[in-house]
């Protein structure tokens, strides 16, 4: 298996600009969660779906944010519109079933916002 | 309530001595438990898991990890460390499947390894 892909793997943008991530998990599992990483806040779990609907999305930051996953093997993350503070590395993970299994994660999307 | 606390957030050994990375949780079930590793630039890698099974945890790259139900633990050790294994660690708790699933990260412990 490819493992979970990420794309783009950076993106630079400019405030106020759309910027979609994109994440295809791995075939078969039924987990999906998006996670934002910076220096100052560490790892934090924005959003994640079971089975393409959403389960838990209390990390979402705000209303600029949104995620989706119209089928099982594609979800995409969007802020609209960037800003600065946005700025961090978006991690796509998946997972077949939790408690047991363990997540497996993509290398990211780093994201840069002038 | 379900958390996990690394205990330090930076840890230096030198070349060829053992490592600990320590963690402490805590759940209302059974939970599962598990160590990944990040290098830099790179997505965080499974290390080892815990699902209830033998206490003592072995993983990739010769580290392992007891699970301590006493202590509520499970520290990651090796017993030398190696240049390669300069990276960031994360222990991560995970309730048993059944119900709402949470899967909760510590803070993570920066590993550094002097020549």
């Amino acid at each position: 298996d490819a493992g979970v892909i990420q794309s783009p793997r950076h993106e630079v943008t400019e405030m106020g600009q759309e910027v979609t991530l994109r994440c295809k998990p791995i075939s078969g599992h039924d987990y999906l969660f998006w996670y934002r990483q910076t220096m100052m806040r560490g790892l934090e779990l924005l959003i994640y779906f079971n089975n393409n609907v959403p389960i838990d999305d209390s990390g979402m930051p705000e209303d600029r944010f949104s995620a989706k996953m119209p089928n099982a093997s594609f979800s995409t993350l969007k802020i609209q519109p960037s800003e600065p503070r946005d700025s961090a590395v978006y991690f796509c993970a998946s997972s077949f079933v939790l408690g047991d299994s363990p997540l497996h994660f993509g290398n990211g999307t780093r994201l840069t916002v002038t | 309530a379900q958390s996990v606390t690394q205990l330090d957030s930076h840890v230096s050994v030198s070349e060829g001595t053992p490592v600990l990375l320590r963690c402490n949780y805590s759940s209302s079930y059974s939970p599962s438990l598990f160590w990944y590793v990040q290098h830099p630039n790179k997505g965080l890698q499974l290390l080892l898991k815990y699902t209830s099974a033998a206490t003592l945890v072995k993983g990739i790259n010769g580290f392992e990890a007891e699970f301590k139900k006493s202590e509520t633990s499970f520290h990651l050790t090796k017993p030398s460390a190696h240049m390669s294994d300069a990276a960031e660690y994360f222990c991560v708790v995970s309730d048993p499947p059944g119900g709402y699933q949470k899967v909760t990260f510590g803070t993570g412990t920066k590993l550094q390894v002097i020549p």
